[in-house]
């Protein structure tokens, strides 16, 4: 079943706000990643995270690997409509070897 | 480019009927992933391979099967559909000799209706 949570579900912006959704678990994690989904297309990688505490940034995306190794936040940075999409976060766990888990996604819309 | 390629993007069959589902990469990845997209379950696992000859059930592998005959292609097979496995498949690969091997790189799926 379902391992992983995202918040919220679903948000609609205006273009030029700062958007944030984060991903929780019950389980620790080793790897983090970010993913986005166009309509009609496959996951893209975003960013990935491979550290507790780790920060990193990918243009106006920025991800966070939590201190507990149980969640991750995205932020993203003075939204633009070519954001609208579904942001997919993913959790490789301690046990689970070259698998990752998916989350039931956020899906963002961007008012222009 | 190297890529990943699915066919076809879009399929409707029977109920009952075999359909095989093809996955073809050109980065000799080592690692091969399946998983269907449904709403409000985002991806799930149904199949995976570490290297030719290796397969693996995921989350949801009932009524689905894959064989790893190389490296570059991994067929997933409904043995009899059922209208449940209307859904998007979408192929996934990695490569474990990268330090960050567990970026996985998807097709551009493909969409199954069973009726």
């Amino acid at each position: 079943g379902q391992q992983l949570n995202q918040s919220p579900q679903s948000m609609f912006i205006q273009e030029g706000e700062d958007v944030s959704m984060n991903c929780t678990s019950s389980s620790i994690f080793n790897t983090w990643l970010w993913y986005k989904q166009d309509p009609g297309e496959g996951p893209v990688l975003l960013i990935a995270l491979y550290k507790a505490g780790e920060l990193t940034s990918n243009g106006r995306l920025t991800a966070q690997f939590g201190i507990t190794r149980k969640d991750s936040f995205l932020n993203i940075s003075a939204s633009i409509p070519s954001d609208v999409g579904i942001y997919f976060c993913a959790g490789q766990r301690q046990t689970s070897y070259d698998k990752v888990i998916f989350g039931p996604g956020t899906s963002l819309s961007v008012i222009p | 480019d190297a890529e990943i390629t699915q066919s076809p993007r879009h399929k409707i069959t029977e109920t009952g009927r075999q359909v095989t589902l093809a996955c073809h990469q050109t980065w000799n990845h080592n690692n091969m992933f399946w998983y269907r997209q449904d709403l409000g379950h985002g991806l799930r696992l149904i199949h995976y391979s570490y290297g030719v000859q290796d397969t693996n059930k995921g989350e949801v592998s009932d009524g689905y099967s894959v064989s790893r005959s190389n490296t570059e292609d991994l067929p997933l097979t409904l043995e009899s559909a059922a209208s449940s496995q209307t859904s998007v498949y979408f192929c996934a690969s990695s490569d474990r000799s990268r330090p960050l091997y567990n970026e996985q790189f998807f097709g551009p799926g493909t969409r199954l209706t069973v009726l």
